[in-house]
């Protein structure tokens, strides 16, 4: 079974640029999730979606980031402008129903900022 | 200046004793739970999940256990292996759609 696919797994890019995070969920999962790992903050909730909207994005760091999910199978995750303290891993994650089933990860992407 | 990152705990064992990762969680309310395991590279990967009307799960050389009243989550891994290296989170459900994971702890197995 195809689990949660990201792209790219790994993004190295100038400072300034536009940074776009792609993700597709698994199949039948209603709910997907948008992670950041660093070692310093460790691994941080960003923003979910349930039935493709948005329900909480409180932990988006700034007007720099914003998410979409324009279908059930798709979203993406854009960085505008990119700065170097958005270097990290960010994951994409997928369940079903609402928060008593395992969410299941993709194996994320690296991301550098030059 | 100097950059701390946080620090994660190691558990460190031969290979073929069993483990325990232990997590303690925050919220009293919480009713679901989960173990990840995270390899290098990869994404956290679902081991085992247990609800709060439960105090223990066996899976496959996997058990949790839960203790609500101390607020505890273990993690026993029998006959630990090679490939049990890496990091496991703990994460709990602390209201209907978001989980709240722990920092980790890192599992590191010796021949």
């Amino acid at each position: 079974d195809a689990g949660v696919i990201q792209s790219p797994r790994h993004e190295v890019t100038e400072m300034g640029q536009e940074v776009t995070l792609r993700c597709k969920p698994i199949s039948g999962h209603n709910s997907l999730f948008w992670y950041r790992q660093t070692m310093m903050r460790g691994l941080e909730l960003l923003i979910y979606f349930n039935n493709n909207v948005p329900i909480d994005d409180s932990g988006m760091p700034e007007d720099r980031f914003s998410a979409k999910m324009p279908n059930a199978s798709f979203s993406t995750l854009k960085i505008q402008p990119s700065e170097p303290r958005d270097s990290a891993v960010y994951f994409c994650a997928s369940s079903q129903n609402r928060g008593d089933q395992p969410q299941h990860f993709g194996d994320g992407t690296r991301l550098s900022i030059l | 200046g100097e950059s701390v990152g946080l620090h994660l705990p190691t558990l460190s064992v031969q290979e073929g004793d069993n483990s325990i990762i232990n997590c303690a969680y925050s919220n009293s309310a919480s009713d679901y739970f989960i173990w990840y395991k995270q390899e290098s590279g990869k994404g956290p990967q679902f081991i085992i999940d247990i609800r709060s009307n439960m105090d223990k799960r066996q899976g496959q050389r996997v058990t949790v256990l839960l203790n609500k009243t101390v607020k505890h989550l273990s993690l026993q891994i029998a006959a630990t292996q090679p490939g049990d290296s890496a990091v496991y989170f703990c994460a709990e459900n602390s209201d209907t759609d978001k989980l709240i994971f722990g920092t980790g702890t890192r599992l590191q197995v010796f021949p």
